[in-house]
């Protein structure tokens, strides 16, 4: 079936310094890709989505760019701030068939940003 | 624009007890879903409502889950009886019906935590 693995976490990073979240996936198919963010206490929110080989999503600062040839659709951010700490969840769908719509998550990364 | 709307946000019961929660959608949305959200892992889809079908309801432990969208709007996940490896997070989200669109984008609510003792 459908999967996405994310990088071991917890990360812990200092103020400004540069992040990356590995995300690869496994699909029989074509998805869509997505980072969600959780910030605590609070739902989930949709932070970049790309729909297509190539595309970059973008957002606050991050990144990803869907690669079809590696499967991945890593996270990136040049400087990070103490308010980024939160929970980032990679995730794919699909635009039709029986699976329409249903988000495939990754098991989330732990970000913590100290001052 | 509001947002998801859950309730409650907060839920403490004794095992094999009943419980339920509610979820309003997004005004104008069609296409409603329950995930279940276990602590440390990313959500899994519970069920997927399109307006008032459920359309996929094939990861929902019937035995004791249950849900309905009356009115194709607002809808309840059911609990009965609860078990103690039911505590999670209860996620609604919604999203326009865009059949075919790969912009499928999922808009979250809070959530609720069930806390089963």
């Amino acid at each position: 079936g459908d999967s996405v693995t994310q990088m071991e976490g917890p990360v812990t990073l200092s103020e400004e310094a540069f992040l990356t979240i590995n995300c690869t996936y496994t699909a029989t198919g074509y998805p869509s890709l997505f980072w969600y963010v959780q910030y605590p206490g609070e739902g989930l929110q949709l932070l970049l989505k790309a729909t297509k080989a190539d595309d970059k999503g973008s957002n606050k600062g991050f990144e990803a760019t869907y690669r079809k040839e590696t499967t991945s659709f890593h996270l990136e951010k040049g400087s990070v701030q103490v308010s980024d700490s939160a929970v980032y969840f990679c995730a794919l769908s699909f635009a039709g068939g029986t699976s329409y719509g249903k988000l495939t998550f990754g098991q989330g990364t732990i970000l913590t940003v100290h001052p | 624009e509001a947002g998801v709307v859950q309730s409650p946000r907060y839920k403490i019961i004794e095992k094999k007890q009943p419980v339920a929660f509610w979820c309003n959608p997004i005004s104008g949305h069609n296409t409603l879903y329950w995930y279940l959200q276990n602590l440390g892992q990313g959500p899994e889809l519970l069920i997927r409502y399109e307006n008032e079908e459920a359309v996929d309801d094939s990861q929902l432990p019937k035995d004791r889950f249950s849900a309905e969208r009356l009115k194709g709007v607002d809808s309840t996940l059911k609990i009965q009886p609860a078990e103690l490896g039911d505590s999670a997070v209860y996620l609604c989200a919604s999203s326009p019906r865009t059949s075919g669109s790969r912009n499928n984008e999922q808009f979250f609510g809070p959530g609720t935590r069930l806390t089963v003792l």
